[in-house]
């Protein structure tokens, strides 16, 4: 079965600093992969997604991420923290043999110090 | 012009009472889903329709039952609360694309169980 894990249930990083948020998923046929965020009281957006057309992938507010098929990773990451990107990130995935469901990871509270 | 809309957002109850919460997509997809969040922030699924048809069912109490009147609504009724229950319950849509579209969500319904 499918899993995701992000590592670091919580990450705090400086404005104006590098932001890197790890996923790994285990899947031995390469799987679709995605980021969300979620505001506090509000539902998950997506940032970006992988469907293996680039293995580098650039979505909303800056942030990208890259899919290496060799450590079975899809970390996400953005040059330069903002405040307004202290929320809750999940890295899911789904299967390509259309069991339509999603796994998504614990989640990773990111903080943003002033 | 929201996407997927729930009703209501907070819902406040006793325990042993009976709820619904409803569901709204105007997005035109296929596929829609219920998640629960409990208060670490994990996503666990319960249920997916695909057409009207019901395709996922997790491990979930026989307290809560799915209805799906159409493939725009997805609605969720659960009897007997009880206070595990108490959590934040996603509506999300997705198109059926072999697992490659992103999943779109509302914004949820915070259920406390007093």
């Amino acid at each position: 079965a499918q899993s995701v894990t992000q590592l670091g249930s919580h990450v705090s990083v400086s404005e104006g600093a590098l932001v890197l948020l790890r996923c790994n998923y285990s899947s031995s046929v390469p799987p679709y992969l995605f980021w969300y965020v979620q505001y506090p009281n509000q539902g998950l957006q997506l940032l970006l997604k992988y469907t293996s057309a680039a293995t580098l992938v650039k979505g909303i507010n800056g942030f990208e991420a890259e899919f290496k098929k060799s450590e079975t990773s899809f970390h996400l990451t953005k040059p330069s923290a903002h405040m307004s990107d202290a929320a809750e990130y999940f890295c899911a995935v789904s299967e390509p043999s259309g069991t339509y469901k999603y796994i998504f990871g614990t989640g990773t509270r990111l903080k943003v110090l002033a | 012009d929201t996407a997927v809309s729930q009703t209501p957002k907070y819902l406040v109850t006793q325990m042993g009472n009976d709820k619904s919460i409803k569901c709204e997509q105007n997005l035109g997809h296929d596929t829609m889903y219920w998640y629960k969040q409990d208060s670490k922030k994990f996503l666990k699924i319960m249920f997916s329709y695909n057409n009207k048809e019901l395709i996922i069912n997790e491990t979930v109490p026989n307290r809560f039952s799915p209805k799906s009147p159409d493939k725009a609504h997805l609605n969720l009724h659960i009897n007997s609360l009880e206070l595990g229950d108490s959590a934040v319950y996603f509506c999300a849509s997705s198109q059926a694309d072999r697992g490659s579209q992103p999943q779109h969500f509302g914004d949820g319904t915070r259920l406390s169980i007093l």
